[in-house]
């Protein structure tokens, strides 16, 4: 139990495009899911909190115009990167909180980021 | 604000022997979680163990447990009988409770030898 999906793995895009990246919960409803970016050999930053039927909650610093995240439904949130530029490569992670196993995250396989 | 520190960015053990990766936090409440997450070279998170911040029983997952020592705001893991396959980079998380909202230490990369 407690699968997350990211989709898609890889995305390589051209500067100036936008990217869509979508997150499932796949055997739990997910009322809150999470979005991080992840640098080389460093830590997860959280980006921003997605609730199920209202507006994400951003962290300090993350623009939330260029970071559009949309969470649908219990079980799919997608963050849409508008554009994309060189400085926006990165690895993209998302998460989910099962309430049921209490406050417990469970992570998406990630998603690589490359802008051209 | 709460904070998480690990102090040590990486550790090594051999194969069979048991490994101790430290964390230590800063938090002003009562009522959390803490987590540590393994990240291998697949990069997939993947949960090794949780303890919430009441109990006072150390929690433990076959070959890994925890030393939780609150008054010191401390969540050591312990690896015994160290696998090829436990070799990745360890993230010590901590969870206010009831907001999901994960605080990540600087990670801890594990190398073990044959």
């Amino acid at each position: 139990g407690a699968v997350v999906s990211q989709h898609p793995s890889r995305v390589i895009c051209k500067s100036g495009t936008s990217v869509k990246i979508e997150c499932r919960s796949l055997d739990f409803q997910a009322t809150t899911m999470f979005w991080y970016r992840q640098f080389p050999k460093q830590s997860l930053m959280l980006m921003a909190t997605s609730n199920e039927g209202s507006k994400a909650t951003y962290e300090q610093g993350v623009e939330k115009d260029k970071f559009l995240i949309n969470h649908a439904s219990l079980t799919l949130s997608t963050l849409t990167v508008t554009s994309a530029h060189p400085e926006d490569s990165s690895f993209y992670i998302c998460s989910a909180a099962d309430r049921g196993i209490g406050d417990t995250q469970y992570f998406g396989p990630g998603t690589r980021l490359t802008v051209l | 604000a709460q904070t998480v520190t690990q102090s040590q960015p990486e550790m090594s053990v051999q194969e069979a022997e048991t490994v101790t990766l430290s964390c230590t936090y800063d938090t002003s409440e009562s009522d959390y979680y803490l987590f540590w997450y393994k990240q291998p070279p697949s990069r997939q998170m993947i949960l090794v163990i949780r303890q919430e911040a009441y109990k006072q029983q150390n929690a433990t997952e076959n070959r890994f447990s925890v030393n939780f020592q609150k008054a010191a705001k401390s969540f050591s893991l312990k690896i015994s009988d160290s696998q090829l396959g436990d070799a990745a980079m360890y993230f010590c998380a901590y969870s206010f409770y009831n907001t999901d909202k994960l605080i990540f230490g600087t990670g801890t990369r594990l190398q073990v030898f044959p």
